[in-house]
């Protein structure tokens, strides 16, 4: 157990719907990550947060928001949803904001568009 | 921007045998390169790290080597049980603050019983 929690493990929904992906991260931790992993595009970063700010983007696409609330928990908004954003949906968190030192990831989220 | 290149896609080893995962990263910049393990129906785990000013590190079955020049670095682990089959991933941090993470493709690593 790698103390970042991941909510709904699950989400089944609708082509054009929107969703809310939520992650707390481990005790302490400031900075929040989203990664998106799927089939045929692997592991890829798509925005951290520290402390409340935006603090790197990857291959985030506008559909898709994300922000960290004063608790540190993140959120990762979805919307106008197509086929191809089904996907297993992680949220890391590690002590700093630099990338060199540890992430931990959560159990992930797995959305099925339909 | 970085780009990790990572072989091979499948490794089967007999346990006991040692197994070999390399990676290659096109941005010289890069100076953090972290191995992750991921168990089915989990999140990746780091397992090993290594940073630019070392060539080699190692803990226990697990070692990890990096030669800068060439751009690539590996990951061996010795003595294969059962338990360490599972996905692989290499990546390599890039970045304003070096802060973004770059990953491989993945090794499904097999070890046979």
């Amino acid at each position: 157990d790698s103390g970042v929690t991941q909510t709904p493990k699950h989400l089944i929904t609708a082509t054009g719907q929107r969703v809310t992906l939520r992650c707390s991260p481990r005790s302490g931790d400031l900075s929040v990550y989203w990664y998106q992993q799927s089939l045929d595009q692997g592991l890829q970063f798509l925005i951290q947060y520290y402390n409340g700010e935006e603090r790197a983007k990857g291959n985030i696409l506008e559909r898709f928001s994300a922000q960290q609330f004063p608790d540190l928990h993140s959120e990762l908004n979805l919307s106008s949803l197509e086929l191809g954003d089904s996907a297993l949906y992680f949220c890391a968190s590690s002590t700093w904001t630099s990338g060199d030192n540890e992430q931990f990831f959560g159990p992930g989220t797995r959305l099925t568009v339909l | 921007g970085e780009n990790v290149e990572q072989h091979p896609s499948t490794l089967s080893v007999q346990e006991g045998d040692s197994a070999v995962i390399k990676c290659t990263y096109s941005d010289s910049a890069s100076n953090y390169f972290p191995w992750y393990k991921q168990e089915l129906g989990k999140g990746p785990q780091l397992i090993i790290d290594i940073r630019s000013n070392v060539g080699e590190k190692k803990d226990q079955r697990i070692a990890v080597t990096l030669n800068k020049t060439a751009k690539h670095f590996s990951l061996h682990i010795t003595e294969t049980q059962p338990e360490d089959s599972a996905v692989y991933f290499c990546a390599a941090v890039q970045g304003e603050y070096g802060n973004k993470l770059v990953f491989g493709a993945g090794t499904i690593l097999r070890v046979k019983s």
